[in-house]
Formats: C-alpha cells, structure tokens, sequence
C-alpha cells in the first residue's frame, strides 16, 4: 500500500528566505502527487498537483515542486516566503491508474516569522 | 470557496446526543468522502461514495452512520460518540472515485463532552 512520509513536523522560517518542505512517498509504477495547505480553522485547498509530463509542477502562491521518480520525492519549495504563508502543508499520493483513495502525510507545519 | 460547503462549522455534542453533519458540493461531482482529520495524526479516510452508492468504509465505528441521498449531499449522522472522536471532519469531493483531484471543504470542528 502507499505511504507518504513528510521529514519534518515543523519548519520555522524568517519572512523572505527560501523553503523546502520534504515528501517521499512509497514506490508505485506511476503515481499522481498533490500538495494541499490546510490555514487555520480551514480546509484543505489544493496548492499543486503532479499528473504527469514535466516533472517540475508549479501552483498558486509562487510554490512549485518537482518530481523525481529515482528518489520517490515531491518535495515543495518557495524561492521568498511571506507571513501569510503560515499554515499546515500536506503531501498526497493516488495510485495512477487505479481506484485507489488519496494517502496523506501528516503535514508540516510552516511558521514564517517577521 | 472551493465548491464544497460544509454545516456547521463548529460542534459541541455531549456523548448521548445525535446530530448530524452536512456536506454540499456544487461541482458536479460524482464522488464524494467523509475524512477524519486529529492532530498528529494523517487524515484518515473514513467513508467513500460514487453516484450515490458507498464503495468504501474503513473499519469506521458504527457510531458514524453516513447519508448519501444523491450525488450532492453528504451526510454523517453522530451518536453516543466518545470524546476521542473530537476532531475536525472534512468532506471532499471529486469527479468519481479514481479520479486524481480532490476538493474539499473547510471542515467541521467537532468537540465531545
């Protein structure tokens, strides 16, 4: 079954400077990958998604992520980050081609300090 | 505002009482999923609808009871709940099950007393 594995908890980070969030995910043949962001008191909204073709996937709010099948990561990355970008980051997985439900990370919690 | 409504957003319920949540999705989508979100915990998947029928419940104790009566409306009836089933409880919804894309509302918080 799949899995989705998010390194870090939480990652805190001075307002403008560069971020990586890490996802790895268990091996498939192909796979679809998402990252949604959860702000406080809200639901999930999708951020990016992987389907297939170009293995660089940019989103919505300057955040892009890039696909490498060698190493079964998705990880997101934004080049200047703001205040507004606080909030819970989650990676997910679907089977390509299959029925199969989204997995779910447990999230990383992203503080973005003045 | 992703398309996908919940009601209410907050909920307070004592461990005798019966409610219910409402999930509205104004997609056209056919699927749609009731998912438990706790903290430090993944989400977790709770029950999966396609055009109207259930195709999934993930061993979910059958003090949730969930309510499809078509494709837009989903509903998961609560009773005699305990307090470690405080979370908050998103709905989604997507083309139809398999499909790559999920949408989803902004949740219920659920607290039990």
């Amino acid at each position: 079954a799949q899995s989705v594995t998010q390194l870090d908890s939480q990652v805190p980070v001075f307002e403008e400077a560069p971020v990586e969030l890490r996802c790895n995910y268990s091996s498939s043949v192909s796979v679809y990958l998402f990252w949604y962001v959860q702000y406080p008191n809200q639901g999930l909204q999708l951020l990016l998604k992987y389907l297939s073709g170009s293995t660089l996937v940019k989103g919505i709010n300057g955040f892009e992520a890039e696909f490498n099948k060698s190493q079964t990561s998705f990880h997101l990355r934004k080049p200047s980050v703001h205040i507004s970008d606080t909030a819970e980051y989650f990676c997910a997985v679907r089977d390509g081609g299959s029925q199969g439900n989204l997995i779910f990370g447990k999230g990383t919690k992203l503080s973005v300090k003045p | 505002e992703t398309g996908v409504t919940q009601t209410p957003r907050h909920l307070v319920m004592g461990m005798t009482n019966k409610k219910s949540l409402k999930c509205e999705q104004h997609l056209g989508h056919n699927a749609m999923y009731w998912y438990k979100q706790s903290a430090k915990k993944p989400l977790e998947l709770m029950f999966v609808y396609n055009f109207k029928e259930q195709t999934e419940n993930n061993s979910v104790p059958s003090r949730f009871s969930p309510e499809c009566p078509n494709s837009s409306h989903l509903f998961l009836h609560l009773h005699t709940l305990q307090p470690e089933d405080s979370a908050l409880y998103l709905c989604a919804s997507s083309q139809e099950t398999g499909w790559p894309e999920a949408f989803f509302g902004q949740g219920t918080r659920l607290t039990v007393v």
